[in-house]
């Protein structure tokens, strides 16, 4: 069966602080897409990144990096030098491949950050 | 433009109301998406609609009624709610290619309470 955990259910750091939140998932299939979501006090779960299963090539945006390691089945997000704007609630997902013109995504309980001045 | 919009963003109904929430793309998108956040959790699939025919009701009770009138809206028809039923409700669109998994882009969602 899928599953996402991240066992990390709060952090809270303090602005300019590295902050890292994990993911670990478990699936059967040799292909697959990981999503990262962030959801601010707002409600909007906003779109942060999309990766396959056969990309394992880490990724930077500006503060955000991602680690993607197959042989451990973790995709970790990490922020650097966060900032006040970053707290949020984050959750990592997981789809499968498949037929049909639609997917599932099986999220994790997420991680709420708060980042304090 | 990745845009997905709700309406209303807040609703109070009494358990015998009849309401509506809508939802609006037009990314030419042909997967979307009703999910259900009660508050500290993560979403839970509702249904999902796909090149406008009903493809997953994942159990949700016949209080709840989806309908897609077109490839851009989608509604979700309430009737004899429970308090219970009280959420954050989400729609979320995808452009899907077949067997790829595209991205859900999401809207703002509806905060609901049922008194």
């Amino acid at each position: 069966a899928q599953k996402v955990t991240q066992a990390q259910t709060e952090i809270s750091v303090v602005e300019k602080e590295d902050v890292t939140l994990d993911c670990v998932y478990e699936t059967r299939d040799t292909t697959y897409y990981l999503f990262w979501y962030k959801q601010p006090p707002s409600g909007e779960l906003v779109f942060l990144i999309r990766r396959n299963s056969f990309d394992e090539q880490n990724e930077i945006s500006g503060r955000y990096s991602w680690n993607f390691q197959k042989s451990t089945s973790s995709f970790n997000f990490t922020i650097t030098a966060s900032q006040v704007v970053d707290s949020a609630v984050y959750f990592c997902a997981l789809s499968e491949a498949g037929s049909g013109g639609y997917n599932k995504l099986i999220f994790g309980a997420g991680t709420r950050l708060a980042v304090h001045p | 433009d990745t845009e997905v919009t709700q309406t209303p963003k807040h609703l109070v109904m009494g358990m015998t109301n009849k309401k509506s929430l809508k939802c609006e793309q037009h990314m030419g998108h042909r997967a979307m998406y009703w999910y259900k956040q009660k508050a500290k959790k993560p979403p839970e699939l509702m249904f999902v609609y796909s090149y406008e025919k009903l493809s997953i009701n994942e159990s949700v009770p016949s209080r709840f009624s989806p309908e897609c009138p077109n490839s851009s809206l989608l509604n979700l028809h309430l009737h004899a709610l429970q308090p219970e039923d009280s959420a954050l409700y989400l729609c979320a669109s995808s452009q899907e290619a077949s067997g790829v998994p595209d991205t859900q882009y999401f809207g703002p969602g509806t905060r609901l309470t049922v008194l």
